[in-house]
């Protein structure tokens, strides 16, 4: 199976702040990276696909990049609504997996 | 709009069955990969099978040979058949929609909370 490290697994970090998020796969996915955002007692909601593709209806400020086995999601500027955890999930395989997590906490 | 609301979730023995119930709206289930993830109390999200539109089923290792993923085509359900339960499978089981063209899950269930515990 192919593993999908995260870390650090929580940041603190202020209102307007750029937030950079990694994550690493332990064997080359090429683009099969997406990123999904997750609050309290709520489903997932899917970010970023692709590595690089905005969800249709996620604001501009998430952005993701990489490929091969080094990715980042990016918050240019830290919003009050973002403070949540993040997860990493590769789809290259037929058994997909997701992330550790990240958590982003308010600094 | 695109509807997926779960059911059959609750209180189980170690060692003992449930199945869970996916009702899907909006889409057809038979023309779309479906797949089930959940989540344990605090922890993270685990990807646990998914049922091609062709009809193949595909589990994590995790749940392998105890659970087993199908649709009713008629009623435009998912489902998810769990047996041999283990504390450890105690979590928020959410059904989701793939979108295979981008190969990513985009429509998510509000979820179903499984307890195993004697």
């Amino acid at each position: 199976d192919i593993q999908m490290t995260q870390s650090p697994s929580s940041l603190s970090a202020s209102v307007g702040d750029r937030v950079t998020l990694p994550c690493r796969a332990s064997q080359s996915i090429s683009s099969y990276l997406n990123w999904y955002q997750q609050k309290p007692g709520k489903a997932p909601k899917l970010l970023i696909y692709a590595a690089s593709n905005l969800q249709s209806g996620v604001p501009s400020r998430f952005s993701g990049s990489g490929s091969g086995t080094d990715f980042t999601l990016t918050i240019s500027s830290l919003q009050p609504e973002d403070f949540a955890t993040y997860y990493c999930q590769q789809s290259y395989s037929t058994l997909w997996t997701f992330g550790q997590g990240t958590k982003v906490e308010i600094k | 709009e695109v509807l997926l609301v779960e059911s059959g979730g609750g209180l189980v023995q170690p060692g003992g069955s449930l199945r869970l119930s996916c009702a899907a709206s909006g889409f057809t289930v038979r023309n779309n990969y479906m797949s089930w993830v959940r989540q344990a109390p605090g922890k993270g999200l685990e990807w646990i099978s998914v049922i091609y539109s062709g009809g193949s089923p595909y589990y994590a290792d995790s749940v392998k040979g105890r659970f087993t993923i199908s649709r009713d085509i008629s009623k435009n359900t998912l489902s998810l058949q769990m047996n041999s339960l283990r504390a450890e499978d105690t979590a928020v089981y959410y059904c989701a929609r793939v979108r295979f063209d981008i190969a990513a899950t985009k429509d998510w269930g509000q979820g179903a909370l499984v307890t195993v515990s004697s």
